[in-house]
């Protein structure tokens, strides 16, 4: 079965780090570009960071840049995002989705994980 | 940057109605960069359509997407009590969503 898990969410304070793990399988996972979407409490799907292939070439939201790093492990078929310098702005459930290029659409997506940035 | 704008914002409608929902671009849009998500409370969201008019793996075929350049459309023909929830349209070129249209029971 085609399918991402991703783990790591949590409540941190202001100011603080986080690592997101998105576990991959069902699939050659070092195919495809990956993405991080995140959605605030009660609001719309928000884009906020991708990664080709073999991890060469990264892209982030005007929101997240500076602070969060998108990486990934082919070996562990893992994806990460790394989220330093964390906002209140941030608290959001995070969820990963697969790029699919040949139809140009997020084909699979992970269930979520809820990042809370409170004190 | 180009701006999904998705109307209406709520849409209110029976099941069996027909459901009409308009997502608009600030600039023109290729057509095969054209998305639609559907996402229940608590759920992840799940591709429905896809190259504005494809209807992804499992769709059924009550659902049916079309347009082209800056104005595109998604129809429900007959809603059944699981379409009921939001939908998002998203532009693949810079991976950005529309605000969301939630369809819910009148």
């Amino acid at each position: 079965e085609v399918q991402l898990v991703e783990s790591g969410g949590g409540l941190v304070q202001p100011g603080g780090s986080l690592r997101l793990s998105c576990a991959a399988s069902g699939f050659t996972f070092s195919s495809y570009w990956m993405h991080w979407v995140r959605q605030a409490p009660g609001k719309g799907l928000v884009w906020v960071s991708r990664i080709n292939s073999d991890g060469s070439s990264t892209s982030y939201a005007d929101s997240v840049k500076g602070r969060f790093t998108i990486s990934r492990d082919n070996a562990k078929n893992t994806l990460y995002l790394q989220m330093n310098s964390l906002r209140a702005e941030d608290t959001a459930v995070y969820y990963c989705a697969r790029d699919a290029d040949y139809i140009d659409a997020f084909d699979i997506w992970g269930q979520g994980t809820m990042v809370t940035v409170s004190s | 940057e180009i701006v999904l704008t998705q109307s209406p914002g709520t849409l209110s409608l029976s099941p069996g109605e027909r459901a009409t929902l308009s997502c608009r671009a600030s600039q023109s849009v290729s057509s095969s960069y054209l998305a639609w998500y559907q996402q229940k409370p608590g759920q992840a969201p799940r591709l429905l359509i896809y190259g504005a008019s494809s209807r992804a793996t499992g769709i059924p075929d009550r659902f049916s997407g079309s347009g082209s350049g800056t104005d595109f459309t998604l129809t429900i023909s007959r809603l059944e009590p699981e379409d009921f929830a939001v939908y998002y349209c998203q532009q693949y070129g810079s991976w950005t969503f529309g605000q969301g249209t939630k369809v819910e029971i009148k």
